[in-house]
């Protein structure tokens, strides 16, 4: 499991309310991703990460701000949740061999 | 902009039988190729791999093809089980860059 977790793993939420999903590795790696996975569209990179305080958009990056202080931890955060960012969001890191690995994953539910 | 076609988007097959499962990138930089498996309600998990400069690869039950001047890849699974039904995905990526180019999935079913 590369050492990643996803907290929390499940949440309900409801529209206009500020969401923050904390991804965390235990293996010091550089490079950090946020997806988003949704039938019919595959994994979608919404933003990442390639060091503390280094962080850049991806495909679907609008709705979704991400931090990283410390190098273990990765958050992203929906300032104001809406009905569309109800998904499957993953993140994942990538070693030195250049592979990634996905955390467990988190459902976010948008009412 | 870059992008990674995957094909078909899903297959049945009978069990005993082989599946093919073809992706085309368009970054011809592009040079390391991993397929994932995801299983319903998981995350997506690494299978196999491969690099430019090798052409095929297997690991028992799976391979992987690559064509480099075509830009295509493929995964073939042979005596396939019911255990083997689950979502597969291509990418695509440059070493030593973040570029990691997912296709879009292909949903196989193992019928038994």
């Amino acid at each position: 499991d590369a050492g990643i977790t996803q907290s929390p793993r499940h949440k309900v939420t409801e529209t206009g309310t500020p969401v923050t999903l904390r991804c965390h590795q235990t293996e010091n790696h550089r490079y950090m991703y946020w997806y988003r996975q949704d039938p019919g569209h595959g994994l979608r990179l919404i933003h990442y990460s390639y060091g503390v305080k280094d962080t850049d958009k991806g495909e679907v990056s609008d709705g979704y701000s991400v931090s990283r202080s410390k190098t273990e931890d990765f958050l992203l955060t929906l300032e104001s949740a809406t009905s569309s960012q109800t998904s499957v969001y993953f993140c994942a890191i990538r070693d030195r061999a250049d592979t990634q690995y996905f955390g467990p994953g988190t459902r976010l539910t948008v009412l | 902009g870059e992008n990674v076609e995957q094909h078909p988007s899903t297959l049945s097959v009978q069990e005993g039988d082989s599946a093919v499962i073809k992706c085309t990138y368009s970054d011809s930089a592009s040079n390391y190729f991993p397929w994932y498996k995801q299983e319903l309600g998981k995350r997506p998990q690494l299978i196999i791999d491969i690099r430019s400069n090798v052409g095929e690869k297997k690991d028992q039950r799976i391979a992987v093809t690559l064509n480099k001047t075509a830009k295509h890849f493929s995964l073939h699974i042979t005596e396939t089980q019911p255990e083997d039904s689950a979502v597969y995905f291509c990418a695509a990526s440059r070493e030593g860059t973040y570029k990691y180019i997912f296709g879009t999935g292909t949903r196989l079913k193992v019928l038994a």
